[in-house]
């Protein structure tokens, strides 16, 4: 099993630009999370799936979407990039909404 | 949600155990103890979790104090690969409790083996 991928690893962009992080998952489980990392911070929750065409927000939701067609992918959508949303994007699964949570191995962004 | 207090640094000398503190003085009855590891650059990867009784795992042991209040993570024969920002996180696992299903990560213990 591959587990959680994160596509791509690196991007930047400009102020402005739009771009969809990409997350999909083979174990089969139903939540997704993604989280964002600033330097030097632990992890906020942006949003989180409790299954195909469910979704919800976390903590800082503010400047992202996502959607949620299948069970195996989870996009999270920037429309309008801003330099306050350069970080780390995490993905994560778990097989229930209080699982163990597996993370994926992230995507660095840079907004200029 | 119960927060959680650990020491920004600790260090640890390659082969020795790791000990390293968390502090949950409001934690409720129904909260689990739960630690997560992020190696830099990396994905948090799960490492354990407990509610009460002493937990141990191909990776860990997690010492639970009676009263709930502190634990304590152990990495028994700490290796350089081990070096990583450790989180040690308070969680429900009962639908209805504040922090149901939520991982709120602190800013975690970084722990530094060193030969």
């Amino acid at each position: 099993n591959a587990g959680v991928t994160q596509t791509p690893k690196f991007r930047i962009l400009k102020i402005g630009q739009s771009m969809t992080l990409q997350c999909a998952q083979d174990m089969n489980h139903n939540y997704m999370y993604w989280y964002r990392q600033d330097p030097g911070m632990g992890l906020k929750l942006i949003y989180y799936s409790v299954g195909a065409g469910i979704t919800d927000k976390g903590e800082v939701p503010n400047g992202y979407n996502v959607s949620r067609s299948t069970t195996e992918d989870f996009p999270l959508r920037l429309e309008l990039a801003a330099p306050s949303q350069t970080s780390v994007y995490f993905c994560a699964s778990s097989a229930a909404l209080a699982g163990t949570q597996y993370f994926g191995p992230g995507t660095r962004l840079t907004v200029l | 949600d119960a927060k959680t207090t650990q020491p920004p640094s600790m260090d640890c000398a390659e082969g020795r155990a790791a000990n390293l503190p968390c502090n949950h003085s409001t934690i409720s009855g129904n909260e689990y103890v739960y630690w997560y590891r992020q190696i830099h650059s990396q994905g948090p990867q799960y490492i354990i979790h407990g509610l009460k009784n002493n937990e141990t795992n191909e990776m860990a042991s997690l010492i639970i104090t009676e009263d709930r209040k502190s634990s304590t993570l152990i990495l028994p024969h700490a290796t350089l690969r081990d070096t990583a920002v450790y989180y040690c996180i308070v969680r429900s696992l009962n639908a209805g409790g504040t922090s149901y299903g939520k991982l709120t990560f602190g800013q975690g213990t970084i722990l530094t083996v060193h030969p």
